[in-house]
């Protein structure tokens, strides 16, 4: 089974700053598919970005991008101009393209933004 | 507006008791998954329908057991067998075929013990 790896539990950052979340995930596919969520205190999971293996590009949203080494089997999630709205539990999430398609997720990193 | 609907919102189990969680979506999804949220834990799978009318166990699935009569609903009903209950409940749903595209997720249900 595919693990995924947050190693940082909690992370701060300011308003307006920049803020990098990490992700590691293991896995012997070649084809799968990487997914941040979020989770503010209302406990919705809402999705930040997404981004295919097999694309070379990072994906981008506005202010959130990844950044996806498919070597080193890492996908961490950049935060620009962090707004006080943004200070939720992370979660990274892997899914495998050949079946279930469920969502492998890692524990989760809270970020606290300050004014 | 399509979406995932979760009910109840709160749930209280007695020892003993079976307990049933719905999940019902409009989306005109294929599949259905349910999770369970412990504080540390991250999201773990219970159980998963790409079809009606057949579903797999995931990583946690002792003690849980499921149906998918229908396309729109997938109850969770959590057994006198499951131990340890307590916990956030997740429901989500996807396009069965299509990896690529995220899951759905409802806004959950808390079952405590009572």
């Amino acid at each position: 089974a595919q693990t995924v790896t947050q190693s940082q539990p909690e992370m701060s950052v300011q308003e307006a700053e920049t803020v990098t979340l990490s992700c590691t995930y293991d896995t012997s596919e070649s084809d799968y598919y990487l997914f941040w969520y979020k989770q503010p205190p209302s406990r919705q999971m809402i999705l930040v970005i997404r981004q295919e293996a097999y694309k070379q590009q990072n994906a981008t949203e506005n202010r959130f991008s990844v950044n996806f080494q498919k070597a080193a089997k890492s996908f961490s999630l950049k935060i620009s101009d962090s707004q006080l709205g943004d200070a939720a539990m992370y979660f990274c999430a892997y899914r495998s393209a050949y079946s279930g398609y469920a969502l492998n997720f890692g524990k989760g990193t809270s970020l606290l933004v300050t004014p | 507006d399509g979406g995932i609907t979760q009910s109840p919102k709160y749930l209280f189990r007695k020892e003993g008791q079976n307990v049933t969680l719905s999940c019902e979506q409009n989306l005109n999804h294929d599949a259905m998954y349910w999770y369970r949220q412990d504080p540390g834990q991250g999201l773990r799978l219970i159980y998963y329908s790409q079809i009606v009318n057949d579903f797999q166990k995931g990583d946690i699935a002792e003690g849980y057991s499921v149906s998918r009569e229908k396309k729109e609903s997938f109850p969770l009903t959590v057994t006198s067998a499951q131990k340890n209950p307590t916990a956030f409940y997740l429901c989500a749903s996807s396009r069965s075929r299509d990896p690529v595209q995220p899951q759905h997720f409802g806004d959950g249900t808390r079952l405590s013990i009572l």
